[in-house]
């Protein structure tokens, strides 16, 4: 079990909005900013997004994210068949000593 | 540009020490930022095992704690991961990264696939 709770699956056909949510608890979400990977299968993981909602160089504007308490939610809009991967969120556990925690990821399906 | 390039065996026997190296080029370890370790079983999510900073500050994933060292070789610009007492479970491809902040892993190497096996 992850300590973080991402749905395992979401899909969505081309042009639609599509959302994942992460769910976490005070000693991680709730106190630290929330990391967004992208991984297409046999490839390292991609940085989506960073501090909640802040897009590294690169990463189209139809992706977007927020955190609120303590839970977060990647969104994408306009879907587009390249953007079936799987999708995992990440955060510091203030927890023992301290340490990372990720989502068990959701797989995105465009239809 | 930084690259980051994981290397070691890909076979290991049960309850033999696991050991991989990351070598990073385009970037000076010593000038900071931490240098971590993730893994993926196959079929699996990401597990994160743990990272260090080239000062000493190193931490770990509570439970491979007790199995797992991570340290900086800064002299040839690499870090490694050991692994102790390894069984089946441990079977992943690992990844080695560097993190900006906490958990910002801004740059991934390719992955490698260690297989425990006899």
């Amino acid at each position: 079990q992850s300590v973080l709770t991402q749905p395992p699956s979401a899909s969505g056909t081309p042009g639609q909005r599509v959302t994942i949510s992460c769910s976490g608890s005070s000693s991680n979400i709730g106190s630290n900013t929330v990391n967004w990977f992208q991984q297409v299968p046999g490839v390292a993981p991609k940085l989506l997004m960073y501090s909640n909602d802040q897009r590294p160089s690169g990463v189209p504007d139809r992706f977007s994210a927020s955190k609120s308490g303590t839970s977060a939610s990647l969104a994408i809009s306009g879907l587009q068949s390249e953007d079936e991967a799987d999708y995992y969120c990440a955060t510091w556990d203030d927890s023992l000593n301290g340490y990372v925690v990720f989502g068990g990821g959701t797989k995105l399906t465009v239809l | 540009q930084v690259l980051l390039q994981e290397s070691g065996p890909g076979l290991v026997k049960p309850s033999e020490t696991l050991s991989l190296i990351c070598t990073v080029s385009g970037y000076s370890i010593s000038s900071g930022y931490f240098w971590g370790w993730i893994r993926q079983p196959p079929g699996r999510g990401l597990e994160w095992i743990g990272s260090s900073h080239h000062t000493g500050d190193t931490y770990y994933n509570p439970s491979l704690k007790s199995r797992v060292t991570i340290s900086i070789d800064t002299s040839k610009n690499q870090f490694s991961l050991r692994l102790n007492s390894v069984t089946a479970a441990d079977t992943a491809v690992y990844y080695c990264a560097r993190i900006t902040s906490r958990s910002r892993h801004e740059y991934w190497g390719q992955g490698t696939l260690v297989t425990v096996s006899s």
